[in-house]
Parts: structure tokens; C-alpha cells; sequence
């Protein structure tokens, strides 16, 4: 069975400094789609960025982008330049491709970024 | 700002009481699922349709829970006999189909609570 793990409850960080969290997957699909979301504090629910597994290249995306390391099956998130409203809950989550998988996604359970002044 | 519309924000229910919750996907969006996320902001997927058809549902869903998605209305997720267990937010997403259609797009979740 799919499962992804994020280890670090939360992390705290002074504006405009680069925050990077970690993200673990199990999956025995060859081909896969990595995302990360995050979660504002009114519950909201915004895309940040992708990894397709077969491409190699990191995805950037803005101030997002991601450290893909496939043999150690880990898709960390970075923010750099950093700003009071990143402060969120930031969920990495995993969509297979197998048929039993259906295309919906599981997510970590988060981990949450305060940005301090 | 999110474009999958989901009402009501918040509801409060007493243990039997129906609970029932409304989800208008992003316009083109064939593919509509229905999570639960508890306080520990574990995300529990129920169920998902392709336009009217269910593609796939966990035993909870459906034993407990009812959900449509008629064409020309709201999907919907309902709770027959609401449980204390059952209080979480309520997330509806949208996508395109297919596997390779990339991310869902969320509401902002129906809050749901039981006395």
C-alpha cells in the first residue's frame, strides 16, 4: 500500500531564510506523481508545486522548489526567501498510476511553518 | 481563491442526526473526491466519482455515508446517523480525469461537528 511520511511536526523560522522539510514515500508503482500543498489557517487548501517521477530535473516553481532524491524514495520541499505568509501547514502527498490506486491522492500528515519577523 | 464551492462552512449536529454536505467542483472538472481530515491532520479518503459514477469508496463510506454527484446539481456527502468520531472537516476536490491530469483543486471544507 501507498504511504508518505513527514517526520517534522514543525518548524520555525525567521523571515526571509530558506526553510526545507522532508517527505518519505512507499509505492511499488514505477510511475508516480509527487505534490506539495499547503494549508493556510482558514483551512484552505493550495497546490504549491509537482514532481513527476520519471523526470529527473527538480520542479521550481516561484520561491518552491523541490529535492527529488528517487533511490531514497524523498521529495523534500524548500522555501527560500521566506515570508510571513508562508506560515502554514505543508502536506506532501502521492498520486499512483496502478489501476487498484484509482487516481486519488495520500497525503503525510504535515508539518507546520511558523515565519517569525 | 479556491473554485470548488463547498457548503455549509461549518455544521453542528447531534449524535443520530443526518449531516449533509454540498460541493460544486471547478467547471470542467469531471472528477470529484470527498476526504475527511481529522484534528491530527490525517487526511482519510471516502470516495470519488467521474461525472456520476463512483470510481472507488472505503467500507466506511458505505456503510455510514451516502454521496452523489447528479448531473446539473451539487454533489453532495451525507452522514446518516452522525457519531461523536465522525466531527472533522470535510474537504471536496475536484480534477480533470485521468491519471496524469495533475493536482486536485480543494474547497475550503465543510466543518463538521458532534455533540
Amino acid at each position: 500500500a501507498q504511504k508518505v511520511t513527514q517526520t517534522q511536526t514543525s518548524i520555525s523560522v525567521v523571515e526571509k531564510t530558506t526553510v526545507t522539510m522532508d517527505c518519505v514515500y512507499e509505492t511499488r508503482d514505477s510511475s508516480y506523481f509527487l505534490f506539495w500543498y499547503k494549508q493556510t489557517a482558514s483551512g484552505e487548501i493550495v497546490f504549491l508545486i509537482r514532481q513527476d517521477s520519471y523526470k529527473k530535473e527538480n520542479a521550481t516553481v516561484g520561491h518552491y522548489s523541490l529535492n527529488f532524491q528517487k533511490p531514497k524514495s524523498s521529495i523534500g520541499l524548500i522555501i527560500t526567501a521566506t515570508q510571513i505568509e508562508d506560515s502554514a501547514v505543508y502536506f506532501c502527498a502521492m498520486r499512483e498510476t496502478g489501476n487498484s490506486a484509482g487516481n486519488k491522492l495520500t497525503f503525510g500528515i504535515g508539518t507546520r511553518v511558523l515565519v517569525r519577523p | 481563491n479556491s473554485k470548488v464551492i463547498q457548503t455549509p462552512r461549518y455544521l453542528v449536529k447531534g449524535q443520530g442526526q443526518k449531516a449533509k454536505m454540498r460541493c460544486i467542483p471547478e467547471k470542467g472538472h469531471p472528477v470529484v473526491f470527498w476526504y475527511q481530515q481529522n484534528k491530527n491532520n490525517e487526511f482519510k479518503f471516502l470516495i470519488n466519482f467521474q461525472n456520476q459514477e463512483v470510481l472507488q469508496q472505503i467500507d466506511m463510506t458505505e456503510k455510514r455515508f451516502s454521496a452523489e454527484c447528479p448531473s446539473n446539481s451539487p454533489c453532495s456527502l451525507e452522514i446518516q446517523s452522525s457519531e461523536a468520531g465522525d466531527s472533522a472537516l470535510y474537504l471536496c476536490a475536484s480534477s480533470l480525469p485521468g491519471v496524469d491530469t495533475g493536482q486536485l483543486y480543494f474547497g475550503e471544507g465543510s466543518k463538521l461537528t458532534v455533540l
